[in-house]
């Protein structure tokens, strides 16, 4: 079935600090992936969607200069994290899309903790 | 806008208990609909789906049906076990070309032996 290989699992950074997180889709091509963001216990919010050779779309809220999200080929998507602070600590996860409804693949996400 | 609302947690059960999480959604048209079970330290993995009206989804013991007319989709299993142990996630997606899915808040599901 479709994967979605996630990297880092969990990463310790310096206050100030950038962190990349990468999310690549190992068998299928990722036309979109979505990144999401999980605080302890509550859901998913939705941080961004990329499309592959496009800029991001970023929800209300969400600062672009802050998370910085690149799809440069239909099976790898990053999130930079830039001049990361305590509060941006968190639990990362992406999601690619591969069929109009049907099937969303998860990595396993990533957990960020800025010291 | 398009929006889950899935029952608070926690759930607390005894091995073998019966299992209910109700899950109902608000959306234009006709959404697909999932569970998506998350175990602590790990990202989501899709339990089942249903994607038009009546059917049914059904995965390692777990069911959900879709039902228009109650705009539900409630998750249940007969028998759980202490592995059932996990949080679960309803969501939804609007069927359009690079939609993402919307998720309810979560109901965290603890079982006992």
């Amino acid at each position: 079935g479709a994967v979605v290989s996630q990297h880092p699992s969990w990463v310790i950074c310096k206050s100030g600090t950038s962190v990349k997180i990468e999310c690549r889709s190992l068998d299928f091509q990722a036309t979109t992936m979505f990144w999401y963001r999980q605080f302890p216990k509550q859901s998913l919010m939705l941080m961004a969607t990329s499309n592959e050779g496009s800029k991001a779309t970023y929800e209300q809220g969400v600062e672009k200069d802050k998370f910085l999200i690149n799809h440069a080929s239909l099976t790898l998507s990053t999130l930079t994290v830039t001049s990361a602070h305590p509060e941006d600590s968190s639990f990362y996860i992406c999601s690619a899309s591969h069929g109009t409804g049907a099937g969303y693949t998860f990595g396993s996400g990533t957990r960020l903790t800025v010291v | 806008g398009d929006s889950v609302t899935q029952m608070e947690g926690p759930v607390t059960l005894s091995e073998e208990a019966f299992l209910t999480i109700n899950c109902t959604y608000t959306a234009t048209g006709y959404p697909s609909l999932f569970w998506y079970v998350q175990y602590p330290g790990e990202g989501l993995q899709l339990l089942l789906k249903a994607t038009k009206a009546d059917d049914k989804g059904s995965n390692k013991g777990f069911e959900a049906t879709y039902r228009k007319e109650t705009t539900s989709f409630h998750l249940e299993k007969g028998s759980v076990q202490v592995s059932d142990s996990a949080v679960y996630f309803c969501a939804l997606t609007v069927n359009q070309a690079g939609t993402a899915l919307i998720f309810g808040k979560g109901t965290t599901l603890s079982v006992s032996s």
